[in-house]
């Protein structure tokens, strides 16, 4: 069993739907990090969070310690938030360990 | 733009040869992470240092070596390359080691073994 579980491995919208993404995780962390790879390889930082819950726009993460389990929203989505968005978790060490990943897909 | 610069973007290479990627980090970090994303295998995390020295390390290989030079940059270097070390190679780096910093990533470097 991996470290670092998403849910789902894909996941297709149409514009304006509310969107979830799950992440759990088994062992304990420091940190959880959100990230978001476009079609063209790089990587973005969305949040880091190690308690309750941040908002950046249009998008929303929050984390359960107790449960060892974290959520990202999207909501009005858009085609440009067409990605794959990436779970990591920060253990001992500064170590991130990642998810495989939720490829979302938001027509118009 | 997080400010983290990589070089080269792309490069192709054949089986049993080394290559080096290159990193600057943001101004002011000194902490700099590489990391490995291939197909089957996903984004793993290969190396951390902080100010010049080694501060974790996770799966990289014994073919792999990297190091931070006093102008923190920081250099990976690939060697006896294989069809398998084909991927898009990362860095990240942060204010410091510390775990409530946050990473900024560079764009890649996509290596390619033929």
């Amino acid at each position: 069993k991996n470290e670092v579980e998403q849910s789902p491995q894909n996941l297709t919208a149409q514009e304006g739907e509310f969107i979830t993404i799950n992440c759990s995780y088994s062992v304990g962390i420091s940190a959880l990090h959100w990230l978001q790879q476009h079609p063209g390889g790089g990587i973005v930082s969305l949040f880091m969070l190690s308690s309750g819950k941040k908002k950046h726009g249009r998008l929303i993460a929050t984390i359960n310690i107790q449960e060892k389990h974290s959520s990202l929203h999207i909501t009005a989505s858009h085609p440009r938030d067409s990605a794959v968005y990436i779970c990591a978790v920060r253990a001992a060490g500064n170590k991130l360990t990642f998810g495989g990943g939720t490829r979302v897909l938001v027509k118009p | 733009d997080s400010g983290v610069t990589q070089t080269p973007k792309h490069l192709i290479t054949a089986t049993g040869q080394r290559v080096t990627l290159r990193c600057s980090p943001r101004s002011g970090d000194l902490s700099v992470y590489w990391y490995q994303q291939s197909l089957d295998q996903g984004l793993q995390f290969l190396i951390q240092y902080y100010n010049g020295e080694e501060r974790a390390k996770g799966n990289i290989l014994e073919r792999f070596s990297a190091q931070q030079f006093p102008d923190l940059h920081s250099e990976l270097n690939l060697s006896s390359l294989e069809l398998g070390d084909s991927a898009l190679y990362f860095c990240a780096s942060s204010a410091s080691g510390q775990e409530y910093n946050e990473q900024f990533f560079g764009p890649g470097t996509r290596l390619t073994v033929l």
